[in-house]
């Protein structure tokens, strides 16, 4: 059973304009909960992530919003480039174990 | 960058042929892991190791095994490979203390099982 979603397969925005990607999980023992982007061909690489204990993290133009009660959050990307184009997948982990648990990504295209 | 190499990047083999992929990092980390990316699944773990000869399963282990003799090496064998374990394996990496659990992955070796 999947406990990190990601609902939106893909996403498509304007140059300059704000993309919001969304991940929704239903383990509440979760305490990290981190981005990672992926280009064809390639591994994902970390982009941001954020504790349990905190509501936003920001990073540059990345902006990670956790809201617990809803087990919910978002990246935030602002503003969009040609070279955000990825597969973008949510992941969590909890202190008790080893494993990220990986939504299934959505595929974000920022177009010129 | 946390220096992950994956060998073979790319394999076509038949089925019921044993298959051995390899990880090798420079890095030093503790921790590795074997991860498979599926469409339609996101990437699920395999088997993880947390220091030498120390290994555990994950959530989708059956029809592989993993030895790890050495730090830098994490291998991952299909002892008789399926048309069903055709996928994108990633190999990844962390270190002990950790504090975001962030994991550094490798390439990638793309798998065919004919």
């Amino acid at each position: 059973d999947q406990q990190v979603k990601q609902n939106s397969p893909s996403l498509s925005v304007q140059e300059g304009r704000i993309s919001i990607l969304n991940c929704d999980y239903t383990n509440s023992m979760f305490d990290y909960f981190l981005w990672y982007k992926k280009y064809p061909a390639e591994g994902p690489t970390f982009l941001i992530s954020i504790s349990s204990i905190k509501d936003k993290n920001e990073d540059g133009r990345f902006t990670v919003f956790l809201n617990k009660s809803a087990k919910h959050l978002s990246l935030h990307i602002v503003p969009s480039q040609p070279g955000d184009s990825a597969v973008y997948f949510c992941a969590a982990s909890s202190n008790s174990g080893y494993a990220l648990n990986f939504g299934k990504g959505t595929s974000l295209l920022v177009t010129p | 960058d946390a220096g992950i190499t994956q060998s073979p990047r790319h394999k076509v083999t038949e089925t019921g042929t044993p298959v051995t992929l390899r990880c090798h990092q420079t890095e030093n980390h503790r921790y590795m892991y074997w991860y498979r990316q599926d469409p339609g699944h996101g990437l699920r773990l395999i088997h993880y190791s947390y220091g030498v000869k120390d290994t555990d399963k994950g959530e989708v282990s059956d029809g592989y095994s993993v030895s790890r003799s050495k730090t830098e090496d994490f291998l991952l064998t299909l002892e008789s490979a399926t048309s069903s374990q055709t996928s994108v394996y990633f190999c990844a990496t962390s270190s002990a203390g950790q504090v975001s659990h962030e994991q550094f992955f490798g390439p990638g070796t793309r798998l065919t099982v004919l």
